[in-house]
């Protein structure tokens, strides 16, 4: 899998859009961005996931620069629920059958 | 999107005793699963992929006699710990290929795993 980096930890008021970048620079033509995050002693959830467009679904957006190098993950209002560890991942086609490697993640603390 | 059920969420045990996970693919078949330990403030980490009905593959530095794992169906694997120590508390979570494509993985909810 290709090597992604993440900040730390963020910070976002509830009802603000909380922005999570993933820098993924060596990512290759094949691989898709996969995004999941972990509330709390539950598993991981997955988010969204894209290969070269935009996504967006009911739970937020992925944002995905043209050269594919970096992405953003977009929770347009985020609320006290989605504290939580995002992990950003890169995968290809080609691991289908293989297990998910997660990294450090960013810890995403939403306050009132 | 797909379901995976692993139980129980939570378990105290006695040093010296076997503990069974189960992790169950609800709506799906899964040919594949994993499972993955947490330690406090910790990332998740890959202990082994069960195959079903063959052995499973397990990470480097994880001991395969300790916790046996059995993926007898479609729909079920199982981790036990065995003679489980203190330091085998943790968080073990199973996780399930299934679904749309790419290659989406769906966890279970967790087991808390404490040795007494």
């Amino acid at each position: 899998d290709a090597k992604t980096t993440q900040p730390t930890s963020m910070d976002c008021a509830e009802g603000r859009a909380a922005n999570l970048p993933c820098n993924h620079s060596t990512i290759s033509g094949n691989e898709y961005v996969y995004w999941y995050r972990q509330i709390h002693s539950q598993g991981p959830q997955y988010i969204i996931h894209g290969l070269k467009n935009n996504e967006t679904n009911e739970m937020a957006s992925l944002i995905i620069t043209e050269d594919r190098k970096s992405s953003t993950l977009i929770l347009p209002h985020a609320t006290l629920r989605d504290t939580a560890v995002y992990y950003c991942i890169v995968r290809g086609l080609n691991q289908a059958g293989t297990a998910l490697i997660f990294g450090k993640g960013t810890t995403l603390s939403v306050s009132s | 999107g797909a379901v995976v059920s692993q139980h129980p969420s939570r378990v105290i045990c006695k040093s010296g005793t076997s503990v069974k996970i189960e992790c169950r693919s609800l709506d799906f078949q899964a040919t594949t699963m994993f499972w993955y330990r947490q330690f406090p403030k910790q990332s998740l980490m890959l202990m082994a992929t069960s195959n079903e009905g063959s052995k499973a593959t397990y990470e480097q530095g994880v001991e395969k006699d300790k916790f046996l794992i059995n993926h007898a169906s479609l729909t079920l694997s199982t981790l036990t710990v065995t003679s489980a120590h203190p330091e085998d508390s943790s968080f073990y979570i199973c996780s399930a290929r299934g679904g749309t494509t790419p290659a989406e993985a769906f966890f279970g909810q967790g087991t808390r795993l404490t040795v007494v």
